[in-house]
């Protein structure tokens, strides 16, 4: 079956404008999770969804970031006025529970590039 | 969460068994080691996962010793498509936050 899809693949940015990056998860999986990938780096938590709930927006760095997922299923991650800061990959990941014990399936990410 | 500690790099070559270490002193009761792996311009893809003792499937094995605070994990003869990122993660199942850390470069050399 399908994997986790992103869309746009590569995004680049002027400062100051505002993104929309996309995520469709494995069907019928529960929970998606963004993470913010900088270079070299591991990935890093933002914000988690169960369904349409927004359960934890703990690792969103500000509130430029927007997550939202209203239909339990796909999902969309804004940043308004982007900062060269922001330029990072950007992953989504969903799984079938909502525990570190199940398996979590990762998109390819988005690439964003502020200019 | 508990802090995950492993090398920055590492090269093997092509045929052979690599072992990936990961120290997690601080490991809670409750915590769970979990493997994934990451290609260039790829997220990272779900390895394995253990408790304690050993754990294996088709791709890789999982020791973990008694005392729980270091994990390896063991790739079988490794070929140049394994050449990725490892990040050892731990953590216990009601937490649904994956905690990466830097992760473990291996070079695969033919």
């Amino acid at each position: 079956g399908a994997g986790v899809s992103q869309s746009p693949r590569y995004k680049v940015a002027k400062r100051g404008q505002d993104v929309a990056l996309r995520c469709d998860p494995i069907s019928g999986h529960v929970s998606l999770f963004w993470y913010q990938q900088a270079l070299g780096q591991g990935p890093e938590f933002l914000t988690y969804f169960q369904n349409e709930a927004q359960l934890d927006k703990s690792g969103l760095p500000s509130d430029r970031f927007f997550a939202e997922r209203p239909e339990g299923s796909v999902s969309t991650l804004k940043i308004q006025r982007t900062q060269q800061e922001d330029s990072a990959v950007y992953l989504c990941a969903s799984s079938w529970g909502s525990g570190q014990g199940d398996e979590q399936y990762f998109g390819p990410g988005t690439r964003l590039t502020v200019t | 969460l508990a802090k995950t500690t492993q090398p920055i790099s590492m090269d093997s070559y092509e045929g052979q068994e690599v072992n990936i270490t990961c120290s997690h002193n601080n490991i809670a009761t409750n915590d769970y080691i979990t493997w994934y792996q990451q290609f260039p311009s790829q997220g990272p893809r779900f390895i394995i996962q253990g408790y304690k003792t050993k754990v294996t499937n088709e791709v890789a094995s999982l020791f973990i010793p008694a005392d729980r605070k270091s994990s390896t994990l063991s790739l079988p003869r490794v070929s140049l498509s394994d050449t990725a990122v490892y990040y050892c993660l731990v953590g216990d199942h009601g937490n649904n936050r994956l905690a990466f850390g830097k992760g473990n470069q291996v070079v695969v050399i033919p």
